[in-house]
């Protein structure tokens, strides 16, 4: 089974209205962390937000929030009044396990188009 | 501070020959990860090290891949011989604490 699902292959967004890309997540441990990263065309990984399983808050960096929705085992990043700079492909990652050295295992991604 | 630094950017050479990738990860950081990403395969990870000690390389495709980390400020990741099918970007990451940190990656084609 995947361990990470990303189902939204692209997305268009208008420019300032806010966007919502879905992730899932499938683990049977109970310490783990939630990632999102983005991927601009220029290749380079560029690390987004962070979600701990015991955080009680929801992460928010920004414009950037993530959505923990711990029963339905789902780390929705939203990002709010988007730029045409978002426009990249964004990836959600899961590090299994208490270990903060613990390999990530990445999504398919989601590319976003903010039109203007 | 400067941020994981990999070197070289794009390297392109033909079927057979010898390939090395340089990681020079953030100082002071623990952890340093090789990760590859293909179309097809999307982002994977090769091996970590913790500490200069290679901890999971499971996801090393063969033997022809090799991985070292000879001090804390430095790793390489050898290819040989390289084919075609290895042509893909190559990632170094780094962490300290829970964020893995990524270099610019390494455009390799093998021709």
């Amino acid at each position: 089974a995947q361990k990470i699902t990303q189902t939204q292959p692209g997305m268009f967004v208008q420019e300032k209205e806010a966007v919502t890309l879905d992730c899932t997540y499938d683990t049977s441990d109970q310490s783990y962390g939630l990632f999102w990263y983005k991927q601009p065309s220029s290749g380079e990984m560029i690390f987004l937000i962070y979600q701990g399983s015991y955080d009680e808050q929801n992460a928010t960096e920004g414009r950037y929030s993530l959505n923990f929705q711990k029963a339905r085992k789902s780390a929705n990043l939203v990002i709010s009044a988007s730029q045409l700079g978002d426009s990249a492909m964004y990836f959600c990652a899961m590090r299994e396990g208490r270990e903060y050295g613990n390999k990530l295992v990445f999504g398919a991604g989601t590319i976003l188009r903010v039109k203007s | 501070d400067a941020g994981v630094i990999q070197s070289p950017r794009h390297e392109v050479t033909e079927m057979g020959q010898e390939v090395t990738l340089r990681c020079k990860p953030i100082s002071g950081h623990d952890y340093l990860f090789w990760y590859r990403q293909t179309m097809m395969r999307g982002l994977e990870l090769l091996i970590y090290f913790n500490n200069n000690v290679p901890i999971d390389d499971s996801g090393m495709p063969e033997d022809r891949f090799s991985a070292k980390m000879p001090n804390a400020s430095f790793s390489t990741l050898k290819i040989q011989p390289s084919e075609p099918r290895d042509s893909a970007v190559y990632f170094c990451a780094s962490s300290f604490w829970k964020t893995q940190y990524f270099g610019p990656g390494t455009r390799l084609l093998v021709l």
